[in-house]
């Protein structure tokens, strides 16, 4: 059973399309987040989520609109896509170990925009 | 402004020896949590190993080890009994205590050798 989960794995699309990439936790999370994997490897952090409530938006152009239906739940829509979105996204979820926050990564989702 | 470096973009072990991956940080804030994560080719972050700013001793997990001197600002890995499977990025990452953020490095890649 996968605890963070997204989807797709590929995305590949053409300059000006939407696209959107979901994702599921099933470990009870609060708290879900957004970050974007660049060419380099270098992570970023775009959005958190704590119960549904956006805590996080790291000036992310607003191309970019994440939606939480619940807390189990962070969906990320990416509007007129532009080459430079190529990337990695990682959906994550985090909790509370004995005071300490530990996250947990989805698989990624490596979008390709022609 | 919290920072986390990593030096080493690349590096080479032979199988079965130890190795150690650098990892220097910044904040002002007392609290924070410092974070390993290993990335294989597959693409997927797992998490490795964590110590918390006040833990008095250093952590360990299985062949990881942390080696943490506060007063230098570094939190470097330790990998003992180098394996092939080993051979992946890795990325250094800090949380400060009352803001859930994570901060990452830009990574290390390390090859293991037979």
């Amino acid at each position: 059973d996968t605890a963070v989960s997204q989807t797709p794995k590929y995305l590949v699309t053409q300059m000006g399309n939407d696209k959107s990439i979901k994702c599921e936790q099933n470990l009870g999370h609060d708290t879900m987040y957004w970050y974007k994997q660049d060419s380099k490897k270098f992570l970023k952090i775009m959005f958190s989520y704590n119960n549904k409530e956006l805590i996080i938006n790291e000036t992310v152009p607003n191309r970019f609109s994440p939606k939480s239906p619940d807390k189990a739940h962070l969906n990320l829509h990416i509007n007129s896509l532009e080459l430079g979105d190529s990337a990695v996204y990682f959906c994550a979820s985090s909790y509370n170990d004995r005071g300490y926050e530990k996250l947990f990564f989805g698989s990624g989702t490596q979008l390709s925009v022609l | 402004a919290q920072k986390i470096t990593q030096t080493q973009p690349g590096m080479f072990v032979q199988e079965k020896e130890a190795v150690t991956l650098d990892c220097t940080y910044d904040t002002s804030d007392p609290s924070y949590g410092l974070f390993w994560y290993k990335q294989p080719s597959s693409g997927e972050m797992i998490f490795l190993i964590y110590q918390g700013s006040y833990d008095q001793q250093n952590a360990t997990e299985g062949r990881y080890s942390l080696n943490f001197q506060k007063a230098r600002k570094s939190a470097n890995l330790v990998i003992s009994a180098s394996q092939l499977g080993d051979s992946a990025m890795y990325f250094c990452a800090m949380r400060l205590y009352n803001f859930n953020k994570f901060y990452f490095g830009s990574g290390t890649k390390l090859n293991v050798k037979p």
